[in-house]
């Protein structure tokens, strides 16, 4: 079974500036990543997959890459409404849950 | 518009049952794989299990940690997605999500929407 481990645990980060997120995988997933946005209340809602697409409707300042075993999901200047929790997940496998907080 | 929507969660006992379904609309979802995913309070997600479409044969796969208490069904003529649990213990306390799995035939796949929840408790 493959392990996703999420990095850090929370972020503190202030509106306008860069937030960069890591998962890692125990073994190569080859771009076989999404990531998910989960507000508090909230059903998650799909940002990234395949390591780097866009989902439909997300912003630009939402991007993603890396490929194996290595990922980052990269929020280019934050806005209020992108303090959340963000998940990675591959086939099954979810990782924990980066909480993006306001510094 | 494609919707998700959950219903059937409440609050049973130890070693109960409880059936969720989920009401699908704004797309063909006799083509879709369908998945549960669960949130226990507080916690992170748990993917709990899919049914595959008419043409992988309606497979089913779940997590290990429901395997034998689950089952997951559909009716595609009422773009319904069910999940009938039994043998319930107070750790599948949780907000059950249906979402429509994605996959493109290279490995990859991914849950897009999601519904809204249902929650499950279960305590004595």
């Amino acid at each position: 079974e493959i392990v996703m481990t999420q990095s850090p645990a929370t972020l503190s980060v202030s509106p306008g500036e860069r937030a960069t997120l890591s998962c890692r995988a125990s073994q190569s997933v080859s771009s076989n990543l999404a990531w998910y946005q989960q507000k508090p209340g909230q059903a998650p809602r799909l940002l990234i997959y395949g390591a780097s697409t866009r989902a439909t409707g997300i912003p630009a300042r939402f991007s993603g890459s890396g490929s194996g075993t290595e990922f980052t999901l990269t929020i280019s200047s934050l806005q209020s409404e992108d303090f959340a929790v963000y998940y990675c997940q591959q086939y099954e496998t979810f990782g924990q849950g980066t909480k993006v907080e306001i510094k | 518009e494609v919707q998700l929507v959950e219903s059937g969660g409440g609050l049973v006992q130890p070693g109960g049952s409880l059936r969720l379904s989920c009401a699908a609309s704004g797309f063909t979802f006799s083509d879709h794989y369908m998945d549960w995913v669960r949130q226990a309070p507080g916690k992170g997600l748990e993917w709990v299990g899919r049914t595959r479409n008419k043409a992988n044969s309606y497979t089913t796969e779940y997590a290990a940690s429901v395997k034998g208490r689950f089952t997951i069904s559909r009716d595609d003529s009422k773009n319904s997605l069910y999940l009938q649990m039994n043998s319930l213990k107070t750790e599948d306390t949780a907000v059950y999500y249906c979402a429509r799995g994605i996959a493109d035939g290279d490995g990859d796949n991914w849950f897009d929407p999601w519904g809204q929840g249902t929650l499950v408790t279960v305590s004595s």
